[in-house]
């Protein structure tokens, strides 16, 4: 069970440059979500999505777009790259929205802006 | 606006030595607080989540607790591979979103 997919592991970018971080997950989640992790600061959520066809803002969303086509998969586009989006990018999932319902991880995603 | 708030923000103990993180947060109606565990490069890996005050729970050496205000993560004669980062996060709102606090850096010295 592969559990939260994420790719690429790392990446350098040119300032401008746009580029799409994959995630995709095998445990039929309905939630699945962005966070970004910079030093000295807790991770701040970027995007969420409540189901296929639902995404809505987070903490920190300008700079990025999101779309969920499917259950599955759930990327994270950056339009046109700052270096303040370098960072460390976590997709998340889970089974819903309960109260109970425990986030899993995936490996995480350096970005490099320069 | 939720605040989480943990402390201290890095801490070391001898292999052995018991000690308690901190997790204290302002929300407004709490769904949950759980914890999380990060090895370096690695993802956020759960580790509890507690629901009302008084509630507790415990896996291996480590044992969780809250408060109306605050949660503690105590952990019971360390060993180094405990050492990671530790992460406190609170779920309010009627959607799943997690607000996480800065996370402790625990190193544990054999």
């Amino acid at each position: 069970n592969a559990g939260v997919t994420q790719t690429p592991k790392f990446q350098v970018l040119k300032t401008g440059q746009s580029m799409t971080l994959q995630c995709a997950q095998d445990m039929n989640h309905e939630y699945m979500s962005w966070y970004r992790q910079d030093p000295g600061m807790g991770l701040r959520l970027i995007h969420y999505s409540v189901g296929a066809g639902i995404t809505d803002q987070g903490e920190v969303p300008n700079g990025y777009n999101v779309s969920r086509s499917t259950t599955e998969d759930f990327p994270l586009r950056l339009l046109s790259a700052a270096p303040s989006q370098t960072s460390v990018y976590f997709c998340a999932s889970s089974k819903g929205t309960a109260s109970n319902e425990k986030l899993f991880f995936g490996s995480g995603t350096q970005l490099s802006v320069l | 606006e939720d605040q989480v708030t943990q402390s201290p923000e890095a801490l070391r103990l001898q292999e052995g030595e018991s000690s308690s993180l901190n997790c204290s947060y302002t929300v407004s109606g709490l769904r949950g607080l759980f914890w999380y565990r990060q090895d370096p490069g690695k993802g956020p890996e759960f580790l509890f989540t507690l629901y009302s005050a008084g509630e507790e729970k415990e896996k291996e050496r480590l044992k969780a607790t809250l408060t109306k205000k605050e949660s503690f993560l105590h952990i019971t004669a360390p060993k180094p591979e405990d050492s990671a980062t530790y992460l406190c996060a609170v779920r309010t709102g009627a959607n799943s979103k997690l607000t996480f606090g800065k996370g402790i850096t625990l190193s544990v010295r054999p």
